[in-house]
């Protein structure tokens, strides 16, 4: 099974809402991604978990906070966030962070800001 | 820092064969290929690791020449679900800075008509 859950499928809110993405994996892996992917782009890189602790942030703006709450979660907190925010947020996950393991995508969340 | 990929579109008929290349400025440790379709998460096809063999996926296989820095697919006998954007994710070797991060060509659309 090299399934990753994500909810919701699509969000829609407006600049000063507060909401939060969720992702789940029961593969047993210990590293955790968010990467945002504009329409047309590859998929950026937002944020790596390993072990639960936070290892890579790419200069994210802090509207957008991160949180793992244990091995098979991983939350995206959005706040104040502006329209050119409005993209596919994909969640993925891998065995650990070593080299050459393979990340296993999440179906993402939709997000327009309004 | 991120790789090329080309081309950047390509249109097939039903059979018809392609070639997708992939190529970096750093010494690589591994090459990840990934498919795309519309409005859906990237998909893992395989992945090529320095010192390994040659990988095949069904009709589609991957060669990686570590000297040159490069990776190419290669689709054979294409068939209409081949249809969608392919990525490849580039893993940089210790001596090049490995972080961990795979980081993503900008895409190659690939249409297969009928």
């Amino acid at each position: 099974d090299t399934e990753v859950t994500q909810t919701p499928k699509h969000l829609v809110m407006g600049m000063t809402n507060k909401k939060s993405l969720k992702c789940e994996q029961h593969m047993g892996h210990r590293a955790m991604y968010w990467y945002k992917q504009k329409a047309k782009k590859p998929p950026e890189l937002m944020f790596v978990y390993s072990y639960e602790k936070l290892s890579i942030n790419e200069s994210v703006p802090s509207r957008f906070s991160p949180e793992c709450p244990n091995s098979s979660l991983l939350n995206l907190h959005l706040h104040a966030l502006q329209p050119e925010d409005s993209a596919l947020y994909l969640c993925a996950s891998s065995q650990d962070m070593a080299k050459g393991e393979t990340q296993y995508f999440g179906p993402g969340t939709r997000l327009l800001v309004l | 820092q991120q790789p090329v990929q080309s081309p950047q579109a390509v249109i097939l008929r039903e059979g018809e064969d392609a070639v997708i290349n992939c190529s970096s400025s750093k010494a690589l440790y591994s090459v990840h290929w990934y498919r795309q379709k519309h409005g859906e998460a990237p998909v893992f096809l395989m992945i090529l690791l320095k010192g390994g063999e040659q990988m095949r996926h069904e009709k589609i296989s991957a060669s990686f020449n570590e000297k040159k820095q490069q990776s190419s697919l290669y689709l054979t006998a294409s068939q209409l679900s081949y249809s969608g954007t392919y990525f490849c994710g580039t893993e940089n070797s210790l001596a090049s800075g490995n972080t961990g991060k795979l980081i993503f060509g900008q895409g190659t659309t690939l249409q297969v008509k009928p």
